[in-house]
């Protein structure tokens, strides 16, 4: 079974540009989430879609932060314009059930570095 | 408000010698608790779950973590650490089973 595929791996940008990240869960998974993770912490929750509605987007930095799931299934976050604070490796999870009871299986990430 | 506490931003035993990963939560629902590892340049990986059935529960690896409601407790322990289990512990609360929420994480260093 695939796992859940995130791209690009890494990408480095300056300071006001825009930057995009691709995410496909794994096949049937009706839940996906967007974390940040800024070195030394834990992930921070982002957004949550339930199927293709958004369930939590409560720390969505939502002035220069989007994310959409068309169709159910793949996932695109995107970023305009950057801060330097955005530095983090970005991570994408996908559950197959819509509780959180169900355990998340993650990517690999993708780590943004903002100069 | 829902919270995790983990206790220690790092840990560093003997090979052979007790784990001990400590975990509190604050949760105003009946919580989900998970355990989360990340090893260097790894997908984060569950370790075990506690979703309101048995208190103590097993993992991969040889983990375990008991759930004390009294405490708010939610400590991962291993009896023997092995040099494989260097890497990040995550301790996460799903509070009644929505949000997630993520400690800070532990680095276990482990010592040949």
């Amino acid at each position: 079974e695939a796992g859940v595929a995130q791209s690009p791996r890494y990408k480095i940008i300056e300071k006001r540009q825009s930057v995009a990240f691709w995410c496909n869960p794994i096949s049937g998974h009706a839940t996906l989430y967007w974390y940040q993770q800024i070195l030394g912490q834990g992930p921070k929750l982002l957004i949550q879609f339930q199927n293709n509605g958004v369930v939590d987007d409560s720390q969505l930095p939502k002035d220069r932060f989007s994310a959409e799931r068309l169709k159910g299934v793949d996932s695109t976050l995107k970023i305009q314009p950057a801060k330097l604070e955005d530095s983090a490796v970005y991570l994408c999870a996908s559950s197959i059930g819509t509780s959180g009871t169900n355990e998340q299986f993650f990517g690999p990430g993708t780590r943004l570095t903002v100069l | 408000a829902q919270s995790v506490t983990q206790l220690d931003s790092h840990v560093s035993v003997s090979e052979g010698t007790p784990v001990l990963l400590r975990c509190n939560y604050s949760s105003s629902y009946s919580p989900s608790l998970f355990w989360y590892v990340q090893h260097p340049n790894k997908g984060l990986q569950l370790l075990l779950k506690y979703t309101s059935a048995a208190t103590l529960v097993k993992g991969i690896n040889g983990f375990e973590a008991e759930f004390k409601k009294s405490e708010t407790s939610f400590h991962l322990t291993k009896p023997s650490a092995h040099m494989s289990d260097a890497a990040e512990y995550f301790c996460v609360v799903s509070p009644g089973g929505f949000k997630t929420i993520f400690g800070a994480g532990t680095r276990l260093f482990v010592k040949a």
